[in-house]
């Protein structure tokens, strides 16, 4: 069980593109999914927490037009980068919570998606 | 803010050697701590958690004890495999309703035969 999912795995896309990148928790509900960020060999920075049928709530210095997040249900969220330059090629990662199995703590993360923008 | 400080990699062992990770946090409050474990290709799992003080979390083999005293949470096992190779996580859980995650840099392991 707590199986979370991202879609794609990779994309590779030109600057100025936008890309849609998607996180799914497979068998719960998750009313919080949050979004992380790795860059190569460096921890995990979070960008903003997803709240379902509310804005997202972002982290100090991530641009929240450039990092679009919506989380229409509790199932699923997205994470859109518009016009994307050669600096926001990075590993992006989801993790979400499963409240209704009453534990607050821990989250589930998804594989990750790497984005590469030539 | 939070913070986790955690033992800069590679660590290289053979197997069956013992494996310590050390961890440690600023945190306002008693946080709620982890370990998460990321295999080569893979996204980060959780190995294993501790939730209040003197609490000790394990898992596969591995240990780790929530130290308030020294604010620590070090990871430990007796006997490591080459299958333990991996990159290491150490976090804590915020105590705002959200439960955000603040990592640590990451420890990669490397177990040679």
């Amino acid at each position: 069980g707590a199986v979370v999912s991202q879609h794609p795995s990779r994309v590779i896309c030109k600057s100025g593109t936008s890309v849609k990148i998607e996180c799914r928790s497979l068998d719960f509900q998750a009313t919080t999914m949050f979004w992380y960020r790795q860059f190569p060999k460096k921890s995990l920075m979070l960008m903003a927490t997803s709240n379902e049928g509310s804005k997202a709530t972002y982290e100090q210095g991530v641009e929240k037009d450039k990092f679009l997040i919506n989380h229409a249900s509790l199932t699923l969220s997205t994470l859109t980068v518009t016009s994307a330059h050669p600096e926001d090629s990075s590993f992006y990662i989801c993790s979400a919570r499963d409240v209704l199995a009453g534990d607050t703590d821990t989250q589930y993360f998804g594989p990750g998606t790497r984005l590469t923008v030539l | 803010g939070d913070s986790v400080t955690q033992m800069e990699g590679p660590v290289t062992l053979s197997e069956e050697a013992c494996l310590t990770i050390n961890c440690t946090y600023t945190a306002t409050g008693y946080p709620s701590l982890f370990w998460y474990v990321q295999y080569p290709g893979e996204g980060l799992q959780l190995l294993l958690k501790a939730t209040k003080a003197d609490d000790k979390g394990s898992n596969k083999g591995f240990e780790a004890t929530y130290r308030k005293e020294t604010t620590s949470f070090h990871l430990e096992k007796g006997s490591v495999q080459v299958s333990d190779s991996a990159v290491y996580f150490c976090a804590l859980s915020d105590q705002t309703g959200r439960r955000a995650l603040t990592f640590g840099s990451g420890t990669r392991l490397q177990v040679q035969p």
